[in-house]
């Protein structure tokens, strides 16, 4: 198993463009979660789906969409980049009966 | 939301030392889990851990739930243990929307 991959690595936008960050998981996981991490943080919740269909605001939701048209793929969509979005985005997943959450290896996002 | 609070946020060891990292949350918890971040970025998953205690090689961790804390303890540190170590909580009514804590910045020496 790839277990949860990410496309691209690295990215720069111009303030204002757009652009869809990829996330595919091949373990047949139910949940999965986009999260940001700026410097020297912790990590964010933007948005999570338990399941084809189903998605769900988390912490930091704004300026972001998603959908989950299958199970393994979970897109997070930045419609109008600003600066402040500036960081380091993971994808994870996990199973409906487990808990243990499984991340990719990140996008690097800078905005300018 | 649940608040989640990590000391020492960083750590410098001389390799073959032991530590222990703490993780404070503020509310009962559901999900508790432990974290390492590489320097390359890459997320390990070192722990479950929402109540009692588990072994992993030289880690070990234990959360005490009834008093909001969690430890985790590394034995004979190595250099590959260098990173930034993560806790992260959720409590029973959103068991899988992990909080993470700031982190503890470990740095062992060669």
């Amino acid at each position: 198993n790839a277990g949860v991959t990410q496309t691209p690595k690295f990215r720069i936008l111009k303030i204002g463009q757009s652009m869809t960050l990829q996330c595919t998981q091949d373990m047949n996981h139910n949940y999965m979660y986009w999260y940001r991490q700026d410097p020297g943080m912790g990590l964010k919740l933007i948005y999570y789906s338990v399941g084809a269909g189903i998605t769900d605001k988390g912490e930091v939701p704004n300026g972001y969409n998603v959908s989950r048209s299958t199970t393994e793929d979970f897109p997070l969509r930045l419609e109008l980049a600003a600066p402040s979005q500036t960081s380091v985005y993971f994808c994870a997943s996990t199973t409906s009966g487990g808990n243990e959450q499984y991340f990719g290896p990140g996008t690097r996002l800078t905005v300018t | 939301g649940i608040q989640v609070e990590q000391s020492p946020p960083d750590l410098i060891l001389q390799e073959g030392a032991n530590s222990t990292l703490r993780c404070n949350f503020s509310d009962s918890v559901n999900n508790l889990q432990w974290f390492h971040q590489n320097p390359w970025g890459q997320l390990i998953n070192l722990f479950y851990i929402p109540s009692g205690t588990k072994q992993n090689g030289r880690l070990s961790a234990t959360t005490v739930a009834t008093e909001r804390y969690s430890l985790l303890y590394i034995s004979s540190s190595q250099t590959t243990d260098s990173g930034v170590y993560f806790c992260a909580a959720a409590p029973w009514e959103s068991a899988r929307q992990l909080t993470f804590g700031s982190g503890t910045q470990l740095t062992v020496l060669p």
